[in-house]
């Protein structure tokens, strides 16, 4: 079955550590992006590739990386720089159209 | 202003009734809107896009563009419980490549 997998699907983070968020997509999308919900809220870009070992940082990337060294691969670290990182993250690629899919998200939770 | 707009509800309509969900953009040189349906605790799921001014069908959902007054709604007939649920409007600004920017979505209840 061709689509997106994120996992873990829930994941606790403790103070200062970093954590590595993984998405892993079999559609042969070219473009790939990590955005962020928080509760009641839409979705903020955090980081986004159009092409293998390229990226370019959305609207809220301070305390995130990401690297793109395969196509169907797109990780997410969340640094210890991040300060309030309890949130539904979540990992999608697209068409040329333009037309984004989602896996169905990591929750990472502070403890 | 934000970029994308919508009002956040929440809106409650019987079964068998039509919804209507509302967005607006602030960009006038966008060109692609998509509509996702999120239910909570899961991830969006893409159920409409359209590129073009004027109607778009596809079953009992319907999308509407007018990019002169830039909005973009969607109408969702004979509703029904399993549609409640976020609906997040999607639009791809201009001279943003292809991703998108999320307004914060209405939450939609159908009452049985």
């Amino acid at each position: 079955d061709g689509g997106i997998t994120q996992s873990p699907k829930y994941l606790f983070r403790k103070e200062g550590q970093n954590v590595t968020l993984s998405c892993e997509q079999n559609l042969n999308h070219d473009a790939m992006y990590w955005y962020r919900q928080d509760p009641g809220q839409g979705l903020r870009l955090i980081y986004y590739s159009q092409i293998v070992n390229d990226f370019q940082k959305g609207d809220i990337a301070e305390g995130y990386s990401v690297s793109r060294e395969k196509k169907e691969s797109f990780p997410l670290t969340v640094t210890s720089a991040q300060k309030n990182p309890t949130a539904f993250y979540l990992c999608a690629s697209s068409t040329r159209q333009g037309g984004a899919f989602f896996g169905q998200g990591t929750r990472l939770t502070v403890v | 202003q934000k970029e994308v707009e919508q009002n956040s509800g929440p809106l409650s309509v019987p079964e068998g009734a039509i919804a209507s969900l509302n967005c607006t953009y602030s960009d006038r040189g966008s060109q692609s809107f998509f509509w996702y349906r999120q239910y909570s605790g899961k991830s969006p799921e893409l159920i409409m896009f359209i590129y073009s001014n004027g109607d778009k069908e596809d079953g009992r959902f319907t999308a509407q563009l007018n990019k002169a007054s830039q909005y973009v709604s969607l109408l969702i007939r004979d509703s029904q419980p399993s549609d409640s649920a976020t609906y997040l409007c999607a639009v791809n600004l201009s001279g943003s490549a292809r991703q998108l920017t999320f307004g914060s979505g209405t939450q939609l209840t159908v009452l049985p």
